[in-house]
């Protein structure tokens, strides 16, 4: 069975960082392009940022460039999102999903990431 | 960036009718379209991929078809389970690929 358990979420002050993580099993990780899929309260999925199988290309949605870095170790089949200089409008629900030719075919549980004072 | 535009954004619909929901692009996608379907409280779940190609386990009434900008996703004979949001996504121009604000499929 097909498992992504991400973890890490909490409540945090702004301009605070935060560490995501995502643990993949059930299927063969290093295969799989993986991405970062956030979900704000209430409201539609924003994708985040994608890393390639072997973690040699990285991509972000402009409104995190900079400031969020995505990241994998393959032989532990983990996923990473750090986050820094957290907004408010950062505060979601964040979803590691795998990817088959652009289509996200798993995806994890979420985590919750509040940003406030 | 492609925007994807779905409409409407909440359909009422009894139990054992059918519903169809539409998604247009704001610029031609080919076929590089999905769907997913998401319940309170879960996480997305993949419906179609490639416009019309149906995700492993996805029961038949989901059909999915279109090109370019106009794609459409219909439901037939509504089940209990099948009411829910449903996100089209395109990615054929990527990064970023982009999902519809959602439709909300209500029960009436």
């Amino acid at each position: 069975e097909v498992q992504l358990v991400e973890s890490g979420g909490d409540l945090v002050q702004p301009g605070g960082s935060l560490r995501l993580s995502c643990v993949a099993s059930g299927f063969t990780f290093s295969r799989h392009s993986m991405s970062w899929v956030r979900q704000p309260p209430g409201r539609g999925l924003e994708w985040v940022a994608n890393i390639k199988q072997d973690g040699s290309e990285k991509y972000y949605v402009d409104s995190v460039k900079g400031r969020f870095t995505v990241s994998r170790d393959n032989a532990k089949n983990s996923l990473f999102l750090q986050m820094s200089s957290l907004r408010a409008e950062d505060t979601a629900v964040y979803y590691c999903a795998s990817q088959t030719y652009g289509t996200y075919n798993y995806w994890g549980q979420g985590t919750l990431v509040t940003v406030s004072s | 960036e492609i925007v994807m535009t779905q409409s409407p954004a909440t359909l009422s619909v009894s139990p054992g009718e059918g519903a169809t929901l539409s998604c247009r692009a704001s610029q031609s996608v080919g076929s590089y379209l999905a769907w997913y379907q998401q319940k309170p409280g879960q996480a997305p779940r993949l419906l179609i991929y490639g416009a019309s190609s149906r995700a492993t386990g996805i029961p038949a009434r989901f059909r999915g078809s279109g090109s370019g900008t106009e794609f459409t996703l219909t439901i037939s004979s509504l089940q209990s389970e099948d009411f829910a949001v449903y996100y089209c996504q395109q990615y054929n121009n990527w990064p970023p690929d982009t999902f519809g604000q959602g439709t909300k499929l209500e029960i009436k």
